[in-house]
């Protein structure tokens, strides 16, 4: 348990839906971040948010939103997403974003199958 | 952004040492060796991470050469548990990880 919850845990989603990932933290954390893991790749850093403000876009396709309501909350919204979307999807939070002494900590991430 | 160098995999027997080496000849003088950890089908999990000196806390060490162009990250006893991708990152003092394919641990009972 690393204080990062991620839900759902599992999503399946046609390529018209749309639906939401929700990401919280209960570290008293200043920054969160989304993460993108394709099979056999690296993980992606997507977006970070430091005090809800957009930080970094990651040249992310718009099918893809994020949302930071405050700096406990974090979602990613989706909709019309294509097959090779489907991916593992991690949120992280970390005290300070520009410190590299500040370790961040991951959720257990949302497994998503575009069909 | 500096590189780090890893084998793409290492193999070990439970409750023997393992050692991870990590080579990274590009390194700036502030960049800070982190090494964080996958294991399946979960997200990745910080380890450890250091500047100049070697460091040690309750999962890991991390011993660092002299002149911070590479690092071995010590798992004083392999469990199970430790099978997993081993990731060596540096990071400067902003937010980014660079994640790369890392080490795959294999622990053999």
């Amino acid at each position: 348990e690393t204080g990062v919850t991620q839900t759902p845990r599992h999503l399946v989603m046609g390529m018209t839906n749309k639906k939401s990932l929700k990401c919280e933290q209960h570290l008293g954390h200043n920054a969160m971040y989304w993460y993108k893991q394709s099979a056999k790749k690296p993980l992606e850093l997507m977006f970070v948010y430091n005090f809800k403000e957009q930080t970094e876009n990651n040249s992310v396709p718009s099918r893809f939103s994020p949302e930071c309501p405050n700096s406990s909350h974090l979602f990613l919204h989706l909709h019309t997403l294509q097959p090779e979307d489907s991916a593992l999807y991690l949120c992280a939070s970390s005290q300070d974003p520009g410190l590299a002494v500040y370790e961040q900590y991951f959720g257990p991430g949302t497994r998503l199958t575009v069909t | 952004d500096a590189k780090t160098t890893q084998p793409n995999s290492m193999e070990s027997n439970e409750e023997e040492p393992v050692h991870l080496p990590c080579n990274h000849s590009t390194i700036s003088g502030t960049d800070y060796i982190h090494w964080y950890r996958q294991l399946p089908s979960q997200g990745p999990e910080y380890v450890i991470h250091g500047l100049t000196s070697n460091v040690n806390n309750r999962m890991a060490s991390l011993a660092i050469a002299e002149d911070r162009k590479s690092s071995t990250l010590i798992l004083h006893r392999a469990t199970l548990r430790d099978a997993a991708v081993y990731y060596c990152i540096l990071r400067d003092n902003d937010y980014k990880l660079s994640f790369g394919a890392g080490t795959t641990v294999t622990v053999r009972a």
